[in-house]
């Protein structure tokens, strides 16, 4: 069972160029999640999915899209890559649960990403 | 709006001392509160959860937490620490909003000296 998968696991950009981080579960989780992770700051969210072809914006959405085409999948797209966006990326999920969720997340193992 | 606070940085103990990991949130509502670890190069693990009942939460690897209402923390706690137990801890609390979302602390590395 490969729970939550990111690829690729490192990626070095220039600036101004773009990529898409994918993010795949095998667990038939509702909810999906982009995290980042920066020294001294913890993680913040970018941005989720609460189900299949809908996404949502988190607290530092900003020069970061997604999509959800697939419920296994969550794609984070960087379309002019910039230095503030060095750091590492982490994708969840979660099962919906109804009245007994209570919000455990399975993480990937992060890919790191330096734009220079 | 809620958050968590994770006021010490580092924490270093001895191996088979106690260890204390400390957190204390704002939250409306009702509290869901969670601990998770990072070892070095991975995603986050769940260690436990406060959904509700015993304010002594226990979870993975012998770990507890124990919910405080009055002081609003959520302290993490062992009381035999191993050096295996070196790691990044995270404190987390879930939103109030339909979307259940978790906010996360900014972390304590956990350093247990031989």
């Amino acid at each position: 069972n490969a729970g939550v998968t990111q690829t690729p696991k490192f990626r070095v950009l220039k600036t101004g160029q773009s990529m898409t981080l994918l993010c795949a579960q095998d667990m038939n989780h509702e909810y999906m999640y982009w995290y980042r992770q920066d020294p001294g700051m913890g993680l913040r969210l970018i941005h989720y999915s609460v189900g299949e072809g809908t996404t949502a914006k988190g607290e530092v959405p900003d020069g970061y899209n997604v999509s959800r085409l697939k419920k296994q999948n969550f794609l984070l797209g960087l379309e002019s890559a910039a230095p503030s966006q060095t750091s590492v990326y982490f994708c969840a999920s979660r099962g919906a649960g109804g009245t007994t969720n209570t919000g455990e997340l399975f993480f990937g193992e992060g890919s790191r990403l330096t734009v220079l | 709006a809620q958050s968590v606070a994770q006021p010490e940085d580092q924490v270093n103990v001895a191996e088979g001392n106690p260890l204390t990991v400390k957190c204390t949130y704002s939250v409306s509502g009702n509290p869901y509160l969670f601990w998770y670890v990072q070892y070095p190069n991975r995603g986050l693990q769940f260690l436990l959860k406060y959904i509700t009942g015993d304010n002594l939460v226990k979870g993975s690897y012998g770990f507890e937490a124990e919910f405080n209402k009055s002081q609003t923390s959520f302290h993490l706690k062992k009381p035999s620490a191993l050096v295996s137990d070196s790691a990044l801890y995270f404190c987390a609390v879930r939103d109030g909003t339909g979307a259940n979302n978790l906010f996360f602390g900014t972390g304590t590395r956990l350093t247990v000296i031989p």
